[in-house]
């Protein structure tokens, strides 16, 4: 069965520092997102994509966060200067129509 | 904008047997999609069961299924036959039918299933 992956599972980084957060969303898939969830709290929508542009962000996606869809295939989430309060477990999700399929999420940590 | 409610942070049940999560949403929508999403200790979020917001009749997949309250926008999670493997954190969430919509998802209920 076709799955979203995310790469690194795990990523430390000193604040201040540039982290590419990367995913590959279901083949067939049309939609994607970022949410965010600091440990312990609910899971936050950051943005959407759809047609190699941004449907929909945000407060919380600010001018340090950007994301692309550079070769078709994946789908990466830039943060530009890393803060502590950056220090989330990050999820990609896809969809063809409604329901999202997440990935295992990228667990950042900035130190 | 939509909101969602969970009210109960932590619960416990017994192996074996039912228990009840509660969620309550707020939304002008007419036309919207609501999830319980399971989080175990790997942190992967795992749709259980999905219920549209047309649809009178109540979702169920195996021993999970749902009250969903449309008047009331109630929509809580019954997990029957509990087993120690449903220890996780459980959220609700709610989608717009509109394109590219976003999930907007509640605090989470801990279940805690002891033996």
């Amino acid at each position: 069965e076709p799955e979203v992956t995310q790469t690194p599972s795990h990523q430390v980084t000193q604040m201040g520092q540039e982290v590419i957060l990367r995913c590959v969303p279901i083949s067939n898939h049309l939609y994607f997102y970022w949410y965010r969830q600091i440990l312990g709290q609910k899971v936050e929508f950051l943005v959407s994509f759809y047609n190699n542009e941004i449907s929909e962000k945000s407060e919380i996606f600010d001018d340090q966060f950007s994301v692309e869809r550079p070769d078709g295939s994946n789908f990466t989430l830039k943060i530009r200067s890393t803060k502590l309060e950056d220090s989330a477990m990050y999820f990609c999700a896809s969809t063809r129509e409604r329901e999202q399929f997440f990935g295992p999420g990228t667990r950042l940590t900035v130190l | 904008a939509q909101t969602v409610t969970q009210s109960q942070p932590e619960m416990s049940v017994q192996e074996a047997e039912t228990v009840t999560l509660s969620c309550t949403y707020d939304t002008s929508e007419n036309n919207y999609y609501l999830f319980w999403y399971k989080q175990p200790p790997s942190r992967q979020m795992i749709l259980v069961i999905r219920q549209e917001a047309y649809k009178q009749q109540n979702a169920t997949e195996n021993r999970f299924s749902v009250n969903f309250q449309k008047a009331a926008k109630s929509f809580s999670l019954k997990i029957s036959d509990s087993q120690l493997g449903d220890t996780a954190m459980y959220f609700c969430a709610f989608l717009y039918t509109g394109t590219a919509s976003k999930l907007t998802f509640g605090t989470g209920t801990r279940l805690q299933v002891t033996l």
